[in-house]
């Protein structure tokens, strides 16, 4: 397939722990979104890549979130002294730098007990 | 800023009879605007867009939108519902073209009877 992939489908972790989320975007896509979706809402805009930089990173909640993607294509999200309220679906997306869409991968599902 | 108001949580239809999803947009820009459907466990699906080309945009799977710029609206249509349309609506805009940084509505929840 060549769509969004996302690693892990499913993470659960404790409170205070550090976490990864890992996206591959679509072959030959230059931008790249991380997108949270709380239970019963609509996703929120966390960051965008454009390439290796982050373009616009102002949906990011807080400094314990961190995102990079250092050759252009694999993103990670990273999140530090995870917190309960973290607990959420994070989505990741590719497009066309003038695209014809935002095409989403499946998400992983982060819970922090 | 860009924002989408989406007016109705929940619709519930019978197997065959038209939908309608509302959706209205805030934009201080020529908006792009999307509907996207998301599944039970499964990722988001682009249905259609809107990139202020023909205002009556044809989707997948029998969906239709109108854009109405004097009346901030993008609503969601589809003649005739199948059980299969099932899921979670999510109209979508977009503060420039060629669709960067989305903005979701609250997204709707279609059920359809038998």
């Amino acid at each position: 397939g060549a769509g969004v992939s996302q690693t892990p489908s499913n993470k659960v972790t404790e409170k205070g722990k550090y976490v990864e989320l890992r996206c591959d975007p679509i072959s030959g896509h230059t931008a790249l979104y991380w997108y949270r979706q709380s239970l019963g809402q609509g996703p929120e805009f966390l960051i965008y890549f454009q390439g290796t930089g982050a373009a616009d990173d102002s949906g990011l909640p807080n400094d314990r979130f961190f995102a990079v993607r250092p050759e252009g294509s694999v993103s990670t999200l990273k999140i530090q002294r995870t917190e309960r309220g973290d607990s959420a679906m994070y989505l990741c997306a590719s497009s066309l730098e003038f695209g014809t869409g935002v095409f989403f991968g499946p998400g992983t599902r982060l819970t922090v007990l | 800023a860009q924002s989408v108001t989406q007016l109705d949580s929940h619709v519930s239809v019978s197997e065959g009879t038209p939908v309608l999803l509302r959706c209205n947009y805030s934009s201080s820009y020529s908006p792009s605007l999307f509907w996207y459907v998301q599944h039970p466990n499964k990722g988001l699906q682009l249905l259609l867009k809107y990139t202020s080309a023909a205002t009556l945009v044809k989707g997948i799977n029998g969906f239709e939108a109108e854009f109405k710029k004097s009346e901030t609206s993008f609503h969601l249509t589809k003649p005739s519902a199948h059980m299969s349309d099932a899921a979670e609506y999510f109209c979508v805009v977009s503060e420039v073209q060629g669709a960067q940084k989305l903005v979701f509505g609250q997204g709707t929840r279609l059920t359809i009877n038998p």
